[in-house]
């Protein structure tokens, strides 16, 4: 069965980097794009950006352009986000999601068919 | 980009009720909206996509319409499980974009 498996909680202080895994397996994984999406406290859901695991490539929110890098290692079927230059208001849940397509006519459905169990991280001095 | 505006933010019904949460692009989007629930906790749950169309497994209570600007979710029977937040996703361009949120309770 389809899993995607994220590391654990993390605290960090301002400035600093955090990564975060999400390792995906019961399904190929360069088959599907992988999001990922965060939520602080008490607010709603926030699109990040995207990677290709087949091909590496990326494509990220205006929001977090030079501070977001999405990176994927196929041998072992993880994705990472990496966010650096940290500040409070970065405390969030980050969530990795894989997408689904499915296309006819030349028209393409997209959905987060599966999800991560979420990682906290706290950015506090 | 897209905004997502859902009404109501928050909602109490009794089990058995039918409640609608609405959620209205700032732009035509089509039919690309998605509808996700989400528990304290847990990791998002697809329920809808493309309006309409039901994800597997999802129990058959649930429903949506609507094309364009405006949609609608649909719980036909309350149940205690379906306490949740629910959160309409629209993908017809980046970035994409959620609704704000209805949380739901049980009266």
């Amino acid at each position: 069965q389809v899993q995607l498996v994220q590391s654990g909680a993390d605290v960090k202080k301002p400035g600093a980097s955090v990564r975060v895994s999400c390792k995906a397996s019961g399904y190929t994984f360069s088959d599907y794009y992988m999001y990922w999406v965060r939520q602080a406290p008490g607010q709603g859901l926030e699109w990040m950006g995207w990677i290709n695991p087949g091909s590496g490539g990326t494509n990220y929110a205006q929001k977090f352009h030079g501070r977001v890098a999405m990176t994927r290692d196929t041998s072992i079927t993880t994705a990472y986000m990496e966010l650096s230059r940290l500040a409070s208001d970065d405390t969030a849940v980050y969530y990795c999601a894989r997408e689904v397509r499915y296309c006819a006519n030349g028209l393409c459905s997209k959905s987060f068919d599966y999800w991560g169990q979420g990682t906290l991280v706290t950015v506090s001095s | 980009d897209i905004q997502m505006t859902q009404s109501p933010s928050s909602l109490s019904a009794s089990v058995g009720d039918r409640v609608t949460i609405t959620c209205q692009a700032s732009q035509g989007i089509s039919n690309y909206l998605n509808w996700y629930q989400h528990k304290p906790g847990k990791a998002p749950k697809l329920l809808l996509y493309d309006a309409s169309n039901l994800e597997a497994g999802v129990p058959t209570r649930f429903s949506g319409g609507g094309s364009g600007t405006d949609f609608t979710f649909t719980i036909s029977s309350l149940q205690p499980e379906d306490i949740a937040t629910y959160y309409c996703q629209q993908y017809d361009s980046l970035p994409i974009t959620f609704g704000q949120g209805t949380r739901l309770e049980i009266k």
